[in-house]
């Protein structure tokens, strides 16, 4: 089954930039979204279509693509930036497939 | 604004069954694809199953297929999905979430998903 792959972990001191990466052999031909999960919360979606920011979504939260590699970067971390962040694609046939997740941590 | 609320979850025998409902309000449901995600505790995120808006097409993730059912009301705004032969495997929080699928065309297409609601625990028990 299609799979794509996250670090576990990353962390970062408030103010810094943090990336998260998300890799994937069919990301070349499909959208890529990313979704922030805090602790006891329901997920919610940061970035859709690789690089769009839904309304609401703070400028410092940006989407790129590069090959079978995206990354969410998050401009100048801050303490509320603290959870769970999940990427989420679709395989060859369409069903939709997320990330194991990367657990960012702001010191 | 956008709300979804679920409902229907507990305490079941391995064997057993749950009826979920997800009620929406704020946007108009009829229009949108509507799916269930389950999140086991301490695990990612899974996708279970969607819906299109008028119940013509209807999918689900391999480890459910024949064992549980996606419906929708929209008339009453109300999407349910039945769990039956629920196994262990399948404790989890079960997410019902607005889907963009019907929005997106081409082959690029990994629809997301919008709007979630708060979920609703599913146990189940040896």
């Amino acid at each position: 089954s299609y799979e794509l792959t996250q670090p576990p972990s990353v962390s970062m001191s408030p103010g810094q930039t943090a990336r998260i990466t998300c890799s994937g052999d069919a990301l070349p031909e499909k959208y890529v979204s990313w979704y922030q999960q805090r602790p006891g919360q329901a997920p919610i979606l940061v970035i859709k279509k690789d690089t769009e920011r839904p309304s609401g979504i703070p400028e410092r939260f940006s989407g790129s693509t590069s090959g079978t590699r995206a990354t969410l970067t998050i401009s100048g971390v801050q303490a509320e930036d603290e959870g769970e962040y999940y990427c989420q694609s679709a395989d060859s046939s369409g069903t939709r497939v997320f990330g194991g997740g990367t657990k960012l941590t702001v010191l | 604004q956008v709300q979804l609320v679920e409902s229907g979850g507990g305490l079941v025998k391995s064997g057993g069954s749950l009826r979920l409902s997800c009620a929406a309000s704020g946007f108009t449901f009829s229009d949108y694809y509507m799916s269930w995600i389950r999140q086991a505790p301490g695990k990612g995120l899974e996708w279970v199953s969607h819906i299109s808006t008028s119940s013509t097409y209807i999918s689900y993730a391999e480890y459910v297929e024949g064992r549980f059912t996606i419906s929708r009301d929209n008339a009453k705004n109300s999407l349910f999905l039945q769990l039956n032969s629920l196994r262990v495997e399948d404790t989890a929080v079960y997410y019902c979430a607005r889907d963009l699928r019907g929005t997106c065309s081409g082959g690029s297409c990994a629809a997301p998903f919008d709007f979630w609601g708060q979920g609703t625990l599913v146990t189940v028990s040896s």
